[in-house]
């Protein structure tokens, strides 16, 4: 696609629930990031992959956060058993490479946990 | 301890004259890389500039340039003839592992406003 493309836009759900956020990078690239933005922050990190593997996942705050790559391409950020302090702007970015300067980042999907 | 430094949450700039946002970073590191970065309300993270720290010569993209003081470890944006649709938050970020290119650690970010 042209853009980073991120969905949902917006996902309210209960405390408790399971939730999914997916990323379509820009074709070709083969580096893939997810960061958390809180309100009034700027992003953090939570991970990043080349190609398929997760290069590095020192970003992600516990082991109810876990992301996929499967193919490649697309990827989806899995949080299970949401609590409130979840809720923020969940941003990806995607790359030519990992080394390269430029990263192209989605709109986010904003996650709020009632 | 906090790796970027963004001290002005809020700045104001009439239409059409410059201003510095600024960004201050520590890092033990020689090889690293400085980055700007425009929020618009629509969320996107829109990339503006980048700074080697071997590179001599301060960046500059169209009306943007980075005034990258190494020994202060400063890297200010300059934003030159501002426009309304300026009007952002702005983020300072650093790369501290140069494989790992997108891996960047981001400062609070300053919301700048531009006046008509």
């Amino acid at each position: 696609g042209a853009g980073v493309s991120q969905t949902p836009s917006n996902k309210v759900t209960e405390k408790g629930k399971y939730v999914e956020l997916r990323c379509d990078p820009i074709s070709g690239h083969t580096a893939l990031y997810w960061y958390r933005q809180s309100l009034g922050q700027g992003p953090e990190f939570l991970i990043y992959f080349q190609g398929t593997g997760a290069a590095d996942d020192s970003g992600l705050p516990n082991d109810r956060f876990f992301a996929v790559r499967p193919e490649g391409s697309v990827s989806t950020l899995k949080i299970q058993r949401t609590e409130r302090g979840d809720s923020a702007v969940y941003l990806c970015a995607s790359s030519l490479t990992s080394g390269a300067n430029v990263l192209t980042f989605g709109a986010g999907s904003r996650l709020t946990v009632l | 301890a906090q790796k970027i430094t963004q001290t002005q949450p809020g700045m104001f700039v009439q239409e059409k004259e410059a201003v510095t946002l600024d960004c201050t970073y520590d890092t033990s590191d020689q090889s690293y890389g400085l980055f700007w970065y425009k929020q618009p309300s629509s969320g996107e993270m829109i990339f503006l500039i980048y700074q080697g720290s071997y590179d001599e010569q301060n960046a500059t993209e169209g009306r943007y340039s980075l005034n990258f003081q190494k020994a202060r470890k400063s890297a200010n944006l300059v934003i030159s003839a501002s426009q309304l649709g300026d009007s952002a938050m702005y983020f300072c970020a650093m790369r501290e592992v140069y494989n790992q290119g997108g891996k960047l650690i981001f400062g609070q970010g300053t919301e700048l406003s531009v006046k008509p």
